[in-house]
């Protein structure tokens, strides 16, 4: 079965610092990963996806993640966090076509000026 | 504008009178699905549409229901509410251009709190 954890379920940065969220996955075939964000509110925006090619995807709002299977992990990471980046962050796997789609708890990012 | 909307944005109800919350998309997405937000849980999938007519179970289906019979709408159906169902309640949904979730990108409505007394 599908399965997802996010290990950080808080994560205090300082602006300007660099933020690895990270994401690890259960899943028996090659899976679609995602990362949303969601801000204080609001629904969930997707930051970034991958379905297969180059491990490292990038996405929105300068973030990028890095599929690693032999760690079934697929951390999301940003160079310069800024305080706009403060909201909670979700990894998602999906089973192909299946329509199945998994969520992990989520990370709450909080950011120190 | 590309847009999900879920009716009503907040409800509170008594225990067991039945609600229905309402879920429409303008992009003529194939695939749409209601999830629930509860803290530490994370999003918890409930139900979920591949096309008109077509409905599957997702990990916590137990007390909803839902139908679609015509491809923008998607409503959530909860018979008789109980406050273990108060949460709050996403619809999404997503084209199939590519696979399974199509550009890969859900797009989410704004939510709907629900509150059972």
């Amino acid at each position: 079965a599908q399965s997802v954890t996010q290990p950080d379920i808080h994560i205090t940065v300082s602006e300007g610092a660099s933020l690895e969220l990270r994401c690890n996955y259960s899943y028996g075939a090659t899976p679609y990963l995602f990362w949303y964000v969601q801000s204080p509110g609001q629904g969930l925006q997707l930051l970034l996806k991958y379905f297969s090619g180059d491990t490292l995807v990038q996405g929105i709002k300068g973030f990028e993640a890095e599929f690693k299977r032999s760690q079934s992990s697929f951390n999301l990471r940003k160079p310069s966090v800024h305080w706009s980046d403060a909201a909670e962050y979700f990894c998602a796997v999906g089973a192909g076509n299946t329509g199945k789609l998994i969520f992990g708890q989520g990370t709450t990012l909080q950011v120190k000026p | 504008e590309a847009q999900v909307t879920q009716n009503p944005r907040y409800l509170i109800t008594v225990t067991g009178k039945k609600l229905t919350v309402t879920c429409s998309q303008n992009m003529n997405h194939e695939y749409m699905s209601w999830y629930r937000q509860d803290p530490g849980l994370g999003l918890r999938q409930i139900y979920y549409s591949m096309n008109v007519e077509v409905t599957d179970k997702g990990d916590v289906p137990e007390g909803y229901k839902v139908s679609r019979k015509e491809k923008r709408n998607f409503p959530l159906i909860l018979e008789s509410p109980s406050p273990n169902q108060t949460s709050l309640y996403f619809c999404a949904s997503s084209s199939f251009e590519r696979g399974a979730f199509g550009s890969g990108e859900l797009f989410f409505g704004e939510g709907s709190r629900l509150t059972v007394l």
